[in-house]
């Protein structure tokens, strides 16, 4: 069945980067673009940009632009999202997605990750 | 970029009620927006997409409405089941924009 598999929790310094690993299973990888999400303790969810695992394009959101970085791996199918500069505000569970299997360009996510948390702490 | 505002951000409500979550876009999006549920420690799971279509496999309680700039999510008769977090999110953009969430509580 089509999979999203994250890597483990994360403890950082202020300052520092973290990197996730996202590896899909199920599914040609390079078929969808990989989503990253994160979601802050009690907080709502918060879009953070995609990749399209087949030309290597990403869009980001503004608010992350200049500190994120996403690549893929398309040998493992794995993708995967570099956050530097990192804050408390960025203690959050941090989620990668991908759309609906329904053929649509754009589409609502229909298959998340397990979640990832990265605690920012000195 | 496209701002989503969710109305309310908590209701209060009890088995069997009628409920009703409201979307605004702060730009035309057409009918490219979705729905979510998320429950404590779990992914989001999509209920419906393109404004009204109901995903495979979710309970025909749950119906989407809505174009352009102003969507509702709508629970016939709210079940035990319910109880938990929805998102809208567009998807009508390069970009993709979450509504802030409405908790549904126990009444």
């Amino acid at each position: 069945q089509v999979q999203l598999v994250q890597s483990g929790a994360e403890v950082k310094k202020p300052g520092a980067s973290v990197k996730v690993s996202c590896r899909a299973s199920g599914y040609t990888f390079t078929a969808y673009y990989v989503h990253w999400v994160r979601q802050a303790p009690g907080q709502g969810l918060e879009w953070m940009g995609w990749i399209n695992p087949n030309s290597g394009g990403t869009n980001y959101a503004q608010k992350f632009q200049g500190r994120l970085t996403m690549t893929t791996d398309p040998s493992i199918s794995t993708a995967y999202m570099e956050l530097s500069g990192l804050t408390s505000d960025d203690t959050a569970v941090y989620s990668c997605a991908r759309i609906r299997d329904s053929g649509d360009v754009a589409d609502a996510f229909g298959v998340w990750g397990q979640g990832t948390m990265v605690t920012v702490s000195s | 970029d496209i701002q989503m505002t969710q109305s309310p951000s908590t209701l209060s409500a009890s088995v069997g009620d009628r409920v009703t979550v409201t979307c605004r876009s702060s730009q035309i999006i057409n009918t490219w927006l979705a729905w979510y549920q998320q429950k404590p420690g779990k992914a989001p799971k999509v209920l419906i997409y393109r404004a009204s279509r109901l995903e495979s496999g979710v309970p025909s309680r749950f119906s989407g409405s809505g174009s352009g700039t102003e969507f509702t999510l709508t629970i016939s008769s709210l079940q035990p089941d319910d109880f938990a977090t929805y998102y809208c999110q567009q998807y009508n953009s390069y970009s993709r924009t979450f509504g802030q969430g409405t908790k549904v509580e126990i009444k």
